[in-house]
């Protein structure tokens, strides 16, 4: 069974930039979550997709938006990207909206 | 808001004496809770989730639930040096997975050989 995987490992981007970042679910796994994480402080929710619609959204600007496919696969695609967008990201899949989440390795993105 | 507060530490804890991790959350709709450890620049691994109040254990992992204090702990018994590690508690809000899950800044736990 092969778990979560993100894509790329380490980014470098500059500001006013857009960046996409990918992420491959669990085996049988319909739902992906990703989360912002800043140095010293806990993941905060950035969106849910479950079936190919996003299903909650935390407090994250529209410049932060995402794609799920028929695979269950997910992109997350920052616009405009601000120095404060440095951050990790990571993504999380379960086996449904309410399902136990269980992480990839993550993307560093860092913003010059 | 939601909000999930742990006490930063470092908790520093002697090889083979028990760790104990605390959570408060302020959240009364809460309805699941997770205790995830992240390896310093590593993602976090799931360790233990709980749903009903009182004890669940799983080897050297205790989880402690009281929705009534709102509060969450985390046992660990026999600790090893690699334990030491950030210990990141999870609540999901009351719309459940489409809150996604709200994260306490963690506890940065250190075993000493």
């Amino acid at each position: 069974e092969t778990g979560v995987t993100q894509s790329p490992t380490h980014l470098i981007k500059t500001r006013g930039q857009q960046v996409t970042l990918r992420c491959s679910s669990q085996s049988g796994h319909n739902t992906v979550s990703w989360y912002q994480q800043a140095l010293g402080q806990g993941p905060q929710f950035i969106f849910q997709y479950y079936r190919e619609e996003e299903n909650g959204r935390g407090n994250f600007p529209p410049r932060f938006s995402g794609l799920q496919f028929p695979n269950y696969s997910s992109e997350l695609n920052v616009n405009a990207l601000e120095l404060d967008d440095s951050a990790l990201y990571l993504c999380a899949s379960s086996v449904d909206r309410e399902g136990t989440q269980y992480f990839g390795p993550g993307t560093r993105l860092t913003v010059l | 808001q939601k909000e999930v507060e742990q006490n930063s530490g470092p908790l520093s804890v002697p090889e083979g004496a028990i760790a104990s991790l605390n959570c408060t959350y302020s959240d009364r709709g809460s309805q699941s809770f997770f205790w995830y450890r992240q390896y310093s620049g590593k993602s976090p691994e799931l360790i233990m989730f709980i749903y009903s109040n009182g004890d669940k254990e799983d080897g050297r992992f205790t989880a402690q639930l009281n929705k009534a204090s709102q509060y969450v702990s985390l046992l660990i018994r026999d600790s090893q040096p690699s334990d030491s590690a950030t210990y990141l508690c999870a609540v999901t809000g009351s719309g459940g997975g489409a809150d996604g899950l709200t994260f306490g800044k963690g506890t940065h736990l250190i075993i000493q050989p």
